[in-house]
């Protein structure tokens, strides 16, 4: 079973640039969730998709970033323009229901993309 | 709102010892917690899920336990190898809302 894939690995920009990140989630997945993850620190949630729809983007910069996920699948964020705190690693993970809709609903990651703003 | 915290922030011990590694939170009206491990430049891999039910799971080497009333979780690591090295991450889930993640611990191993 192929896992969540994301790209790129790793992007360098200056501030006030744009960037845009892509994940696959696994197949079937209805669920796909974008994580930010600071150095040192615990992943936080950015935005949740069900399907094509968004559950939570409570946590999401909305003057900053955008997310979308077409047709239910492959899903994309943005950040627009981008700040030296947002130095981060962007991470995709998708699982088969919402939290708290299955007992043993297991969030699998993608690898990751490494933002560095300068 | 659910806040989540893991001691030690790191740890080391050598190859061979039993270690225990702590994730504590605030809400405990939790529907399951998972323990994640995180190796440098990678994504995180689930490695246990225990239901809010549960008491405990068991996966190889591997125990964790869960104890709701005092907000607490553990993570048992028996005969540690130097291939255990990594951070590991405990998340909450509350009924009706995402995972909140802890820090995390950044265990090495020496050989």
């Amino acid at each position: 079973e192929a896992g969540v894939a994301q790209s790129p690995r790793y992007k360098i920009i200056e501030k006030r640039q744009s960037v845009a990140f892509w994940c696959n989630p696994i197949s079937g997945h209805a669920t796909l969730y974008w994580y930010q993850q600071i150095l040192g620190q615990g992943p936080k949630l950015l935005i949740q998709f069900q399907n094509n729809g968004v559950v939570d983007d409570s946590q999401l910069p909305k003057d900053r970033f955008s997310a979308e996920r077409l047709k239910g699948v492959d899903s994309t964020l943005k950040i627009q323009p981008a700040k030296l705190e947002d130095s981060a690693v962007y991470l995709c993970a998708s699982s088969l229901a919402p939290p708290g809709q299955l007992a043993k609903n297991i969030q699998y990651f993608g690898a990751g993309t490494r933002l560095s703003v300068l | 709102k659910q806040e989540v915290t893991q001691i030690p922030a790191a740890l080391s011990v050598p190859e061979g010892e039993n270690l225990v590694l702590n994730c504590s939170f605030t809400d405990s009206a939790i529907y399951n917690l998972q323990w994640f491990r995180q190796d440098p430049g990678k994504g995180l891999t689930s490695l246990l899920l225990i239901q809010s039910s549960q008491r405990e799971q068991t996966s190889g080497r591997l125990n964790a336990s869960l104890d709701k009333s005092s907000g607490r979780s553990t993570l048992y690591i028996a005969a540690s190898q130097p291939g255990d090295s990594a951070t590991y991450l405990c998340a909450v889930n509350n009924y009706g809302q995402n995972f909140v993640f802890g820090p995390g611990t950044r265990l090495s191993v020496l050989p």
